[in-house]
């Protein structure tokens, strides 16, 4: 199985911030990695596929970059919305897995 | 506007079982195929099955492989996923969602989830 990690666990910015948060695979997955967001007591909802194609209406601050082992997802200019959690998903082979996620809290 | 409905969810003894229900709408439903995630709260996600289009091919976590069962019925619009022999940590939200294109197993759209809870 191919084993997901995000770091970091929990990031701490104020509005207005560049955040970054990094998704590591254990074996390359090329670029077949899904970035979702989620909300307290919602479904997730998906933001990034094909590592750094936009879901269309997800809003243009969020751009994904990456390949092979080591992805990034950065919002550019923290939005009071964006306070949520983020995780990423590889769909290079079945098992799909999740990274363990990354919650995005206010400084 | 895609819409993903689960039901089914509840109380259950450890040993018991539950089938899940997801029914959609908005697209077009036999051309996508289907999967559930589960989550438990406070937790990350955690994919459990997914089925074609056409209901021919299924794939199972390890860990629920031989106790959960996913199907679809598309004149119904429906996919299901039957949990057998329940364990306390299968206490979940479980999330239906819909597989966004055949060469990329992302999931575009998700229901609101149903969730199940196994206790004694």
């Amino acid at each position: 199985d191919i084993q997901m990690t995000q770091s970091p666990s929990t990031l701490s910015a104020s509005v207005g911030d560049r955040v970054t948060i990094t998704c590591r695979a254990n074996q390359s997955i090329s670029t077949w990695l899904a970035w979702y967001q989620q909300k307290p007591g919602k479904a997730p909802k998906l933001l990034l596929y094909q590592a750094s194609s936009l879901e269309s209406g997800a809003p243009s601050r969020f751009s994904g970059s990456g390949s092979g082992t080591e992805f990034i997802l950065t919002i550019s200019s923290l939005q009071p919305d964006d306070f949520a959690t983020y995780s990423c998903q590889q769909y290079y082979s079945f098992p799909l897995t999740f990274g363990g996620g990354t919650k995005v809290d206010i400084k | 506007e895609v819409q993903l409905l689960e039901s089914g969810g509840g109380l259950v003894r450890p040993g018991g079982s539950l089938r899940l229900s997801c029914t959609a709408s908005g697209f077009s439903f036999s051309g996508y195929a289907m999967s559930w995630v589960r989550q438990t709260p406070g937790k990350g996600l955690d994919w459990v099955a997914s089925i074609s289009a056409s209901g021919d091919t299924t794939f199972y976590a390890d860990s629920v492989k031989g106790r959960f069962t996913i199907s679809r019925d598309n004149s119904e619009r429906a996919v299901y996923l039957q949990v057998n022999s329940l364990r306390i940590e299968d206490t979940a939200i479980y999330y239906c969602a819909k597989v966004a294109w055949a060469s990329g197993n992302f999931l575009d759209s998700w229901g609101q989830g149903s969730l199940v809870t196994v206790s004694s």
